[in-house]
């Protein structure tokens, strides 16, 4: 079974980057899609974009396109989220989430089944 | 980006009783459809995908129906490790989208 261990928490300035490393064990790295899911103070879950190790392609949500680096490093068997120019806004806690696949007859679905603990980013002067 | 709505944003329960969150698609999403349970301070907990099938090791109390639009999560006999927040996420389009959160309180 894949487990996700996540980099130490960050206090950063506005303005500046952060990258939060996420490496996984127990599994197959390069088959298995990672996502990044950010969760601000009291607020709900927020889906930022994912990675194929193998493919090393990424997909983004529209509103972290440009501003945020999804990628992997398939010998460290690890995946990487960087945000830049950050802001108060982006205070929150990062998961990286490993996507499962289900099979209902003929038909593939797709989910996320294992988290990591979360990275507790605070943005602050 | 697709939408999810769920509704309500919160509710008061009690142990015992069966419990119904909906949530509901801007644009058709078939059943590519999952359930997540977040309790405080905690990673969320993948709980049924593709709009009705229960994840290995949840609880049976837990079942999902809806496709389309429209979906809901029921808990049949709501137990106190129940309480929490539970989020819709939708996998139809490739670029996922979560529901704003449900969360269960204790009445």
């Amino acid at each position: 079974q894949v487990q996700l261990v996540q980099s130490g928490a960050e206090m950063k300035k506005p303005g500046s980057s952060v990258k939060v490393s996420c490496k996984a064990s127990g599994g197959t790295f390069s088959s298995h899609t990672i996502n990044w899911v950010r969760q601000a103070p009291g607020q709900g879950l927020e889906w930022m974009g994912r990675i194929i190790p193998i493919f090393d392609t990424a997909n983004y949500a529209q509103k972290f396109q440009g501003r945020v680096t999804i990628s992997a490093d398939e010998s460290t068997s690890t995946a990487y989220m960087e945000m830049s120019s950050l802001r108060s806004e982006d205070t929150a806690v990062y998961y990286c989430v490993k996507a499962g696949r289900g099979v209902r007859g003929s038909s593939f679905y797709y989910y996320m089944d294992v988290w990591g603990k979360g990275t507790t980013v605070i943005v602050s002067s | 980006d697709i939408q999810m709505t769920q509704s309500p944003s919160s509710l008061s329960a009690s142990v015992g009783d069966r419990v119904t969150i909906t949530c509901r698609a801007s644009q058709t999403i078939s059943n590519d459809l999952n359930w997540y349970q977040q309790k405080p301070g905690k990673a969320p907990n993948l709980l049924i995908y593709a709009a009705s099938s229960l994840q290995s090791g949840v609880p049976s109390r837990f079942s999902g129906s809806g496709s389309g639009t429209d979906f809901t999560l029921t808990i049949s006999s709501l137990q106190p490790e129940d309480f929490a927040t539970y989020y819709c996420q939708q996998s139809y389009s490739p670029l996922w989208t979560f529901g704003q959160g449900t969360k269960v309180e204790f009445k």
